[in-house]
Order: structure tokens, then C-alpha cells, then sequence
């Protein structure tokens, strides 16, 4: 069971936009950064955002992350073939005291 | 180039014991957090383990805890991750990967090692 709650799955055409939720509580997302990996098949996974919606250096601003509460959102605009991937968020859990990932989200580009 | 290496994986029984090692290279070691994921066969990554920059404090998901133990030697810039009393579910590619902390992003990662647990 994950600490985060993501949708299992997205799709959208090319050139479009498309926005990925993570779900989690006061004592994860609430209290603490998230970040957002990429992992294409058969790859490790590659940091896109983190501390909430900073790019490290060679990220494409096509990408873009935010948080709001106790939730934070991955946006992708002017998708790409080469965009399709899954997708995870991940934070800390001060309760815990551990770490925790979303179940991911597999992208489709249609 | 910063770059992580993972190694020690393979076939064991259940019950078995493991040593994986992760050894960094174009970074200050000591200067950063460490972090083990890994990622079952067809599932999501799962937070294994971390360490301080220092090694003075480990945290541990609940379900290793007790049969695994994270340690790093700084003067081998070397990560290590101790895997007792291993179980099937424990199969899976485990990754080392860099953060600036404990409890914030992980901004580099290692190919990963495959470890099997069966009989």
C-alpha cells in the first residue's frame, strides 16, 4: 500500500497537456516536499521536479509541478511520444519517519 | 560525472542473507544523503532506506525493519545495504540513489541491482 495515492493511468494526444495528481495527508505532503520521478521502460528512475516545483538542470520547462495542502500535481504541456513513461511522486513522511512513493502513473501519449 | 554503481545482487534461498554495495563517484560523498528503492517486478518504487550524509542516523520502511541495516563508509564512498532474513517479497531491482537529505528528493540514481529470493 502506498503512502500516496496517484491515478493508475493517463492519456492525451501529442502537443496536448496533461496533469498528474498525487494524494497523500498532513503528515506527508502536507508538512514536507515533493518531488517527481520519470522512469521510461527498462530505466532507472530520473528526477523532473523537486522540493514542489523546481526543475533540476536539463529539465524542459514542459514540466512543472505545484502543492496545494496536502496534494501536489505533475503538468505536462506539449506532450511528445517520448514522454511516455511512469510517473511517480514522492515525499516524506514525518509521522514515519520514512519515505514514501505514489503507486505511479503510466503516461500514454495517444 | 556524479555516478552511482550498484552491486552484490543475485539468487538467494528465503532466509538467506545479502550485502548489496553502492559505490559513488563525482561528488563529496559524505556531503549527502543516501537513500535504497526498490521496485518488484512489474509494481511501483517502494522507499527501502536512507542514511545521513554522516551515517549518524538510518531510517527503514516497516517492512525491512529489523532484517535489513543501511550503512556507508565515506572514506570508500561506498553505500551498503545488509539484507538478513530475506523473504520472496523481497524480490526486486534495488536502486541507490543521492539526495541532498534524508527527507527531500533524490536527484540521482544507480542502474540497480536484481536480487531473487527463492528456493
Amino acid at each position: 500500500q502506498s503512502v500516496l495515492t496517484q491515478p493508475p493511468s493517463v492519456s492525451a494526444a501529442p502537443g496536448q497537456k496533461v496533469t498528474i495528481s498525487c494524494s497523500g495527508s498532513s503528515s506527508n505532503i502536507g508538512n514536507n516536499y515533493v518531488s517527481w520521478y520519470q522512469q521510461l521502460p527498462g530505466t532507472a528512475p530520473k528526477l523532473l521536479i523537486y522540493e514542489n516545483n523546481k526543475r533540476p538542470s536539463g529539465i524542459p520547462d514542459r514540466f512543472s509541478g505545484s502543492k496545494s495542502g496536502t496534494s501536489a500535481t505533475l503538468g505536462i504541456t506539449g506532450l511528445q511520444t517520448g514522454d511516455e513513461a511512469d510517473y511517480y511522486c514522492g515525499t516524506w513522511d514525518s509521522s514515519l519517519s520514512a519515505g514514501g512513493f505514489g503507486g505511479g502513473t503510466k503516461l500514454t501519449v495517444l | 560525472e556524479v555516478q552511482l554503481v550498484e552491486s552484490g545482487g543475485g539468487l538467494v534461498q528465503p532466509g538467506g542473507s545479502l550485502r548489496l554495495s553502492c559505490a559513488a563517484s563525482g561528488f563529496t560523498f559524505s556531503s549527502y544523503a543516501m537513500s535504497w528503492v526498490r521496485q518488484a517486478p512489474g509494481k511501483g518504487l517502494e522507499w527501502v532506506s536512507a542514511i545521513s550524509g554522516s551515517g549518524g542516523s538510518t531510517y527503514y520502511a516497516d517492512s525491512v525493519k529489523g532484517r535489513f541495516t543501511i550503512s556507508r563508509d565515506n572514506s570508500k564512498n561506498t553505500l551498503y545495504l545488509q539484507m538478513n532474513s530475506l523473504r520472496a517479497e523481497d524480490t526486486a531491482v534495488y536502486y541507490c540513489a543521492k539526495g541532498p537529505a534524508v527527507t527531500t528528493s533524490r536527484d540521482v540514481w544507480g542502474k540497480g541491482t536484481t536480487v531473487t529470493v527463492s528456493s
